[in-house]
């Protein structure tokens, strides 16, 4: 059975740093990664999608790598903003299971101004 | 071009009433799924649906709840008789297929009086 795991929970760092969110799933067997933010109250907003076949997607400031092998995949942030404080979510779309999104708990990140 | 569209945004029932929760995909989305969002707990799968076909319901609870996704119109999920255990965030997403990405709706907040 497909488990996602997010580290850290929280996390909280000042204006303008780069920041890592990790996220590690159980089984490699995945059609692809995505990569969510969640604001208090709202729905989620899809940031990057990443292929099984692909190692890594960019969009703006927002980088997601992927390792199936090994089961990680990271979203890195550079130059965060506390517009970017949100709770961030790494889902799978596990080969195993029809093609269902298994989700992580999130990493809550505050972006200190 | 709408995102997905789900209604009510709020729903206030009491115990032993049903809840119907609507939802309608991006234009051009033949895949429907819900998830359940419980406080400080992750996104939950429940049912995976196309036109008139539901693929994946092993999320569903076995009693009360139902899913249906028809030829015309929107996606429903059916709530019989609720419980307060039922108070949630329910969320919809929609995707084009397998390999593309999910977008999702904002939700419809489910209150059990």
């Amino acid at each position: 059975k497909q488990e996602v795991t997010q580290i850290p929970a929280a996390l909280s760092v000042p204006e303008g740093e780069n920041l890592v969110l990790n996220c590690s799933f159980t089984d490699s067997a995945i059609y692809n990664l995505q990569w969510f933010r969640q604001d208090p109250g709202k729905g989620l907003t899809s940031l990057l999608l990443i292929q099984s076949s692909q190692r890594e997607q960019t969009s703006g400031r927002l980088n997601a790598s992927l390792d199936k092998s090994s089961g990680r995949s990271t979203l890195y942030i550079a130059a965060s903003q506390p517009g970017d404080s949100a709770t961030y979510l790494c889902a799978v779309r596990d080969g195993g299971s029809q093609g269902n999104l298994i989700f992580g708990k999130g990493t809550k990140l505050s972006v200190k101004p | 071009n709408a995102g997905v569209m789900q209604n009510p945004r709020h729903l206030v029932r009491r115990r032993g009433q049903e809840a119907r929760l609507r939802c309608s995909p991006m234009k051009g989305h033949s895949h429907v799924y819900w998830y359940r969002q419980l406080p400080e707990e992750g996104l939950k799968f429940m049912v995976y649906l196309q036109k008139e076909n539901i693929i994946d319901e092993s999320g569903m609870p076995k009693e009360r709840f139902s899913a249906e996704f028809p030829k015309e119109g929107p996606s429903i999920l059916r709530i019989q008789q609720v419980v307060r255990g039922d108070s949630a965030a329910y969320f919809c997403a929609s995707s084009m297929g397998l390999a593309s990405p999910l977008h999702f709706g904002n939700g419809t907040r489910l209150t059990v009086t």
